[in-house]
């Protein structure tokens, strides 16, 4: 099937780290985004990951990618109360312009 | 501000009407894909556009409708509205197949629709 799943809430005290879960189904390569979406607003690209890669790392943004368990998860480091949102892990396959949205984390985080 | 203008912003409507959502995709981009937001059913695709033509399709209902024009701007047609239409629509669009392409969809605000 075609499902990318994600867990709906995370709660984090402000200053710890935030991980975010993803799972994916596409077995062959395969780009893997993450989009944040704010209160009112629509979905902003994060950072992205192809397939062929383990980590990508872009300032307090952590992206680990599990090929074999078809895992991916972000993780935000020193979480701000900025950061609370909507956390929307995707999925692209290479050569196709087909997106799958997972249904979203919300992320709260606690003053 | 990612480039990407729908409108109306809010729309509230009656059982049983029609209503057309408008998008302007980011200067240069082909591609428009439309996406429905509810509550409890995540970020569904119902439908893209690429220079005008249709090229894919997801969870579209037969009451709704697309199509992209050729100055690139896209509407959808949502008819015989009931009360689980109520949700947000966001419309994406995106460079697709450029050299370099990543995939990055540059999302607009979105439409809120309200089915009373």
């Amino acid at each position: 099937g075609e499902d990318v799943e994600q867990s709906l809430f995370l709660s984090v005290r402000e200053g710890d780290s935030s991980v975010i879960n993803c799972t994916y189904t596409d077995s062959s390569s395969t780009y893997l985004y993450w989009y944040k979406q704010e209160p009112g607003a629509g979905l902003q690209l994060l950072t992205y990951i192809f397939s062929n890669m383990d980590m990508k790392q872009d300032q307090r943004l952590t992206v680990l990618l599990n090929k074999k368990d078809k895992h991916l998860s972000l993780r935000i480091a020193d979480t701000q109360t900025g950061d609370s949102a909507i956390y929307f892990c995707a999925e692209r396959a290479s050569g196709t312009y087909k997106y799958i949205f997972g249904t979203g984390t919300r992320l709260k985080v606690l003053a | 501000d990612s480039g990407v203008t729908q409108t109306p912003k809010h729309l509230i409507t009656a059982t049983g009407q029609r209503v057309t959502l408008r998008c302007s995709p980011r200067s240069g981009d082909l591609s428009v894909y439309w996406y429905q937001q509810s509550l409890d059913q995540g970020l569904q695709f119902l439908i893209q556009y690429y220079n005008g033509e249709e090229r894919a399709k997801g969870n579209i209902l037969e009451r709704f409708s697309a199509q992209q024009f050729p100055d690139l701007h896209s509407e959808l047609n949502l008819s015989s509205l009931e009360l689980g239409d109520s949700a947000l629509y966001f419309c994406a669009s995106s460079v697709n197949g450029k050299e370099g392409y990543t995939g990055e969809l540059f999302f607009g605000e979105g439409s809120r629709l309200t089915v009373l």
